[in-house]
């Protein structure tokens, strides 16, 4: 049963352009959410969250996008760079369960 | 600088072997996870620590058993391992607070 899907498993981006990153949810329980970015042979990293409060939070070249009607969330890249390659896991937490989604790959092309 | 610690980093195994996967964290978080990671299936919790002295189970428990030693330290084991539980094993530590987990660099284990 996966409550957090992210059906995209790779996306291709040329360097300089944006990079979407799409994520969707089954549990309206889940109140806060996050993005973790993923190297080969390095743990998952933090990168950015959004409480369900809110509809948007930006960090520098990082934007995440929050729907709660659509149980939808997105991450935005601009502009994307080649260091950004990395696959790109979203999850979602009610304070006591934290799922995740299958990932995606992400590579910027320079 | 740490930050969380797991050993070892690899490991092949006999079905039917049993190994401990350490793992230590040095920023005095109260919790601390288990998660293993397959190809589609994204990192799937198996046991977490609340606090210091209690443990439950995740998404995926069957065949793990997990010790929370002291604030510090959670050690995951297999008592006879299984060709399935071929994975890569990260621990991760929380704040509560935050809801942001840290991880480790991750274990990769091969079950034969």
């Amino acid at each position: 049963d996966q409550q957090v899907k992210q059906n995209s498993p790779s996306l291709s981006v040329q360097e300089g352009r944006i990079s979407i990153l799409n994520c969707d949810y089954t549990n309206s329980m889940f109140d806060y959410f996050l993005w973790y970015k993923k190297y080969p042979a390095e743990g998952p990293t933090f990168l950015i969250s959004i409480s369900s409060i809110k509809d948007k939070n930006e960090d520098g070249r990082f934007t995440v996008f929050l729907n709660k009607s659509a149980k939808h969330l997105s991450l935005h890249i601009v502009p994307s760079q080649p260091g950004d390659s990395a696959v790109y896991f979203c999850a979602a937490s009610d304070r006591n369960d934290m799922r995740f989604g299958a990932g995606t790959r992400l590579t910027v092309k320079p | 600088n740490a930050g969380v610690t797991q050993t070892p980093k690899f490991q092949v195994l006999k079905t039917g072997q049993s190994m401990t996967l350490q793992c230590a964290q040095d920023m005095n978080h109260n919790s601390m996870y288990w998660y293993r990671q397959d190809p589609g299936m994204g990192l799937r919790l198996i046991y977490y620590s609340a606090s210091e002295g209690t443990t439950d189970k995740g998404e995926v428990p069957n065949g793990y058993n997990v010790s929370r030693l002291n604030k510090r330290e959670f050690s995951l084991r297999l008592e006879s391992a299984a060709p399935s539980q071929t994975s890569v094993y990260f621990c991760a530590s929380s704040a509560l607070s935050t809801g942001e987990l840290f991880f480790g660099e991750g274990s990769r284990l091969t079950v034969l």
